[in-house]
């Protein structure tokens, strides 16, 4: 039962346009969710993330919304830029084993110029 | 700051072979976590440490491997003996404290011939 679903596989937008990457998620007990983008040949790295408290979060370029009803996540990144272009992971953990965070399989983000 | 530093980068050997992966935390971050990714299975969480204690191994496939964390610099993920569906890249993370954002290695890319 993969818990953190990511339904698209890859995403292309032009650059300058709005990017919108999806997850879901099933485990109601999640509460903290992070996204990580990873580019070939490296390991994630950090992006922005969310608790369940709020519902958007801002960084920047970057916003993650959250809508706990729906148990839907959304990552904006605006303007796109072609340096965007990677793998994008959502991530969800709880609060009692907030170390164990469960990933998503990944949307594959190209931006083009 | 060097950042997570794994070792080795690329590992190729025969099946039935012992392997040893290498993981070197960031200065002073309390957490360090183990991941495979896959195409099968995606980015899965195998053990995870606080303070060099293993806390959560449930991710874990089988007794083929184990994972120490002998001090606060380094940890070990041990494969014997090796198999073919051992092949994926082991990804080791590490943070400040449990709630804080992983900071991941580049990871190794395991095939076992």
């Amino acid at each position: 039962d993969q818990q953190v679903k990511q339904n698209s596989p890859s995403l292309s937008v032009q650059e300058g346009r709005i990017s919108i990457l999806n997850c879901d998620y099933t485990n109601s007990m999640f509460d903290y969710f992070l996204w990580y983008k990873k580019y070939p040949a490296e390991g994630p790295t950090f992006l922005i993330s969310i608790s369940s408290i709020k519902d958007k979060n801002e960084d920047g370029r970057f916003t993650v919304f959250l809508n706990k009803s729906a148990k839907h996540l959304s990552l904006h990144i605006v303007p796109s830029q072609p340096g965007d272009s990677a793998v994008y992971f959502c991530a969800a953990s709880t609060n009692t084993n907030a170390g164990k965070s469960t990933f998503g399989d990944g949307t594959t983000l190209t931006v083009k110029p | 700051d060097a950042g997570v530093i794994q070792s080795p980068r690329h590992e190729v050997t025969e099946m039935g072979q012992e392997v040893t992966l290498r993981c070197k935390p960031i200065s002073g971050h309390d957490y360090l976590f183990w991941y495979r990714q896959t195409m099968m299975r995606g980015l899965e969480l195998l053990i995870y440490f606080n303070n060099n204690v293993p806390i959560d191994d449930s991710g874990m496939p089988e007794d083929r491997f184990s994972a120490k964390m002998p001090n606060a610099s380094f940890s070990t993920l041990k494969i014997q003996p090796s198999e073919p569906r051992d092949s994926a890249v082991y990804f080791c993370a590490s943070s400040l404290t449990r709630d804080q954002p992983q900071h991941f290695g580049d990871g190794t890319r395991l095939s076992i011939l």
